[in-house]
């Protein structure tokens, strides 16, 4: 089954508003985490990063908690913009670099 | 510069054909990756080579044949193409093994 859990969309929000998307993962060890992001037409980019317990990441607004405890890896922005629209993907990657991705959760900004 | 490069982005061939995707890195990195994204957007791995050795191959069709002449390439060979194959295939490379990955563009394969 799928190791990387996201909530599904799609997540339509206004501008400014705030965003959350779920992401809990199934893995044994300290896997490091990620949130990547697909524009319209294009390839992954990563977004964040975190590789440890407790550690944040955070980029271009976007924040995201390492919680061991309970497994997850939540993506937050407080006010998105019409380009933040994308689709989201939570993904952890195990020893042997093997990425393994949620189904992603799309992302619709409106004006 | 593009530091993950992928040709072609788009592949439009006929079932039964062979094909060849190509990519390239020009970060220095030692691990190179194919991915795998389906219509519905679902990404899985296909293989990984690392310094030129193959250390993942994933349940995939022997059809699929990957092959690393150097550290800074790695390309995809696809035989007797099926309506199935159509997908968008990533290349994504990272510095060692486990590390983060960076992406290509993207080729996205149409099989008619």
């Amino acid at each position: 089954g799928n190791s990387v859990t996201q909530m599904e969309g799609p997540v339509t929000l206004s501008e400014e508003a705030f965003l959350t998307i779920n992401c809990t993962y199934t893995a044994t060890g300290y896997p490091s985490l990620f949130w990547y992001v697909q524009y319209p037409g294009e390839g992954l980019q990563l977004l964040l990063k975190a590789t440890k317990a407790d550690d944040k990441g955070s980029n271009k607004g976007f924040e995201a908690t390492y919680r061991k405890e309970t497994t997850s890896f939540h993506l937050e922005k407080g006010s998105v913009q019409v380009s933040d629209s994308a689709v989201y993907f939570c993904a952890w990657t195990d020893s042997w670099g093997k990425l393994q991705f949620g189904a992603g959760t799309q992302v619709v900004v409106t004006p | 510069d593009t530091a993950v490069s992928q040709t072609p982005k788009y592949l439009v061939t006929q079932m039964g054909n062979d094909k060849s995707i190509k990519c390239e890195q020009n970060l220095g990195h030692d691990t190179m990756y194919w991915y795998k994204q389906d219509s519905k957007k679902f990404l899985k791995i296909m293989f990984s080579y690392n310094n030129k050795e193959l250390i993942i191959n994933e349940t995939v069709p022997n059809r699929f044949s990957p092959k690393s002449p150097d550290k800074a390439h790695l390309n995809l060979h696809i035989n007797s193409l099926e309506l199935g194959d159509s997908a968008v295939y990533f290349c994504a490379s990272s510095p060692m093994r486990a590390d983060t990955q960076y992406f290509g563009p993207g080729t996205r394969l149409t099989v008619l």
